[in-house]
C-alpha cells in the first residue's frame, strides 16, 4: 500500500531536548511538506522540499530544521529554540515538484514537551 | 502575505445541505483548495478551484469567484461521518496556506 507514515504517533520529550519527527513517503511524490498544528488552528508551514538536497522555508521555521537526503524521507527536527513545541506536526507529499494544491498527509504526531 | 476567513463551527441536521464561505486576501493565487479533517486525524483533500465556477464531485461541490475573493464549499444529503473540520486553503506562488477550519457538527 501506498502512503505516508509518520512515527511514533505520540512523543514526548523534556524541555531542552531535540527531537527528531520522522515521515516516510513510498508515493514516489517529489515534493514534501511539514506543517504544525495548534488546538483550534489551521495548518502552518513550517518547511517543505521540492526536490532532494534542496528545502525552503515555510512560515514559521525557526527553531526547526530538516534535512531531505532521500526522494522518500523528510526528517523534521524541533530543537531547544523553539519556544512552544508542543503541536500536533503533520508531513505531506505532493506529485508535482512545485507546491501542489492536492497534498497527501500522514497520519501526524503529537509532540509534548514538558 | 494570505488571510483566510471562515466560520469557526455550523451545524446541520442529517441530509441538509450546509455551505461553507472562504474569503481570503493574498498577494499571489493561484486558486483555492478544500480539504476535510477529521477529529486527531489527516487532512484529506476534497477539491480544488482554479477557475471561476462550480466544481462538483459526488455529494460535494466547490465554487470559486476571483473576482470577489471568495469561494465555498457545498455538501449535500449530509451524513453523520461528515462531522469534520474543514479548511480552506490559497494556493500561493510558492505556497499552500490554510484557514483556521470550519468545524461541521451533523446531528441526526
Amino acid at each position: 500500500d501506498g502512503g505516508i507514515t509518520q512515527s511514533p504517533k505520540y512523543l514526548f520529550r523534556k524541555e531542552g531536548q531535540n527531537v527528531t519527527l520522522s515521515c516516510e513517503q513510498n508515493l514516489n511524490h517529489d515534493a514534501m511538506y511539514w506543517y504544525r498544528q495548534d488546538p483550534g488552528q489551521g495548518l502552518r508551514l513550517i518547511y517543505y522540499s521540492q526536490i532532494v538536497n534542496d528545502f525552503q522555508k515555510g512560515d514559521i521555521a525557526e527553531g526547526y530544521s530538516v534535512s531531505r537526503e532521500k526522494k522518500e524521507s523528510f526528517p523534521l527536527t524541533v530543537t531547544s529554540a523553539q519556544k512552544n513545541p508542543t503541536a500536533f506536526y503533520l508531513c505531506a507529499s505532493s506529485t508535482q515538484a512545485g507546491v501542489s494544491s492536492e497534498q497527501y498527509f500522514g497520519p501526524g504526531t503529537r509532540l509534548t514537551v514538558t | 502575505g494570505q488571510s483566510l476567513e471562515q466560520p469557526s463551527e455550523v451545524t446541520a441536521v442529517e441530509g441538509a445541505i450546509v455551505q461553507i464561505n472562504c474569503t481570503y486576501q493574498t498577494s499571489g493565487f493561484y486558486g483555492l483548495s478544500w480539504y476535510q479533517q477529521h477529529d486527531g486525524g489527516a487532512p484529506t483533500f476534497l477539491s480544488y478551484n482554479g477557475l471561476d465556477g462550480l466544481e462538483e464531485t459526488g455529494r460535494f461541490s466547490s465554487f470559486l469567484s476571483r473576482s470577489d475573493s471568495y469561494g465555498y464549499l457545498l455538501l449535500q444529503e449530509l451524513q453523520m461521518k461528515d462531522s469534520a473540520s474543514y479548511f480552506c486553503a490559497v494556493l500561493g506562488y510558492s505556497t499552500l496556506t490554510f484557514g483556521k477550519g470550519t468545524m461541521l457538527l451533523v446531528s441526526p
